[in-house]
């Protein structure tokens, strides 16, 4: 089946520690983006990817990176300068010009 | 800084009847629009796009776009209570180079009663 795999479904940060969320897509989608959502909030977009090794910032990427080294994964790292990393995160692809699918999301809460 | 913007609700409609949804956005130059609806605790899910002005109807959802205005809606009929979610409006004003750099609204509430 053709999709997008987040995973993992929860993950609890440690202070001080960096944790990777996973995005894979089986759909040859060119792009990729990373959102977050908090409670009662819409979506911020965080980093996307057009393109292979390109990748730019979207309106909240401090704290986070990311990397596109190959087309069907774009992985983000939430680092220990995130200070308030607790939030619903969602991975969303699509061809360049269309409409963004997305994964289920992670869950990510401090410990 | 562009901005979308939705009532946050709830609406509340009885089951059978019409909800109607309203998103009005800050950049005129946006040429793509989207409704994605997100149950609780689950991701957004795409039901509409719409590229023009005008409406687009799929099912029992239309779409109503109004450039001059800058708002876009989205009709659902014979509502029903699986429909109860949260509906995001989602707008796409920056074409150049390529990509979707979507707008996120905060998302309407709908509350379908028996």
């Amino acid at each position: 089946d053709g999709g997008i795999t987040q995973s993992p479904k929860y993950l609890f940060r440690k202070e001080g520690q960096n944790v990777t969320l996973s995005c894979e897509q089986n759909l040859n989608h060119d792009a990729m983006y990373w959102y977050r959502q908090d409670p009662g909030q819409g979506l911020r977009l965080i980093y996307y990817s057009q393109i292979v090794n390109d990748f730019q910032k979207g309106d909240i990427a401090e704290g986070y990176s990311v990397s596109r080294e190959k087309k069907e994964s774009f992985p983000l790292t939430v680092t220990s300068a995130q200070k308030n990393p607790t939030a619903f995160y969602l991975c969303a692809s699509s061809m360049i010009n269309q409409p963004q699918h997305f994964g289920d999301g992670t869950r990510l809460s401090i410990l | 800084q562009k901005e979308v913007e939705q009532n946050s609700g709830p609406l509340s409609v009885p089951e059978g009847a019409i909800a109607s949804l309203n998103c009005t956005y800050s950049d005129r130059g946006s040429q793509s629009f989207f409704w994605y609806r997100q149950y609780s605790g689950k991701s957004p899910e795409l039901i509409m796009s719409i590229y023009s002005n005008g409406d687009k109807e799929d099912g029992r959802f239309t779409a109503q776009l109004n450039k001059a205005s800058q708002y876009v809606s989205l009709l659902i009929r014979d509502s029903q209570p699986s429909d109860s979610a949260t509906y995001l409006c989602a707008v796409n004003g920056d074409l150049t180079g390529g990509g979707n750099k979507l707008t996120f609204g905060t998302g309407t509430q709908l509350k379908v009663e028996l």
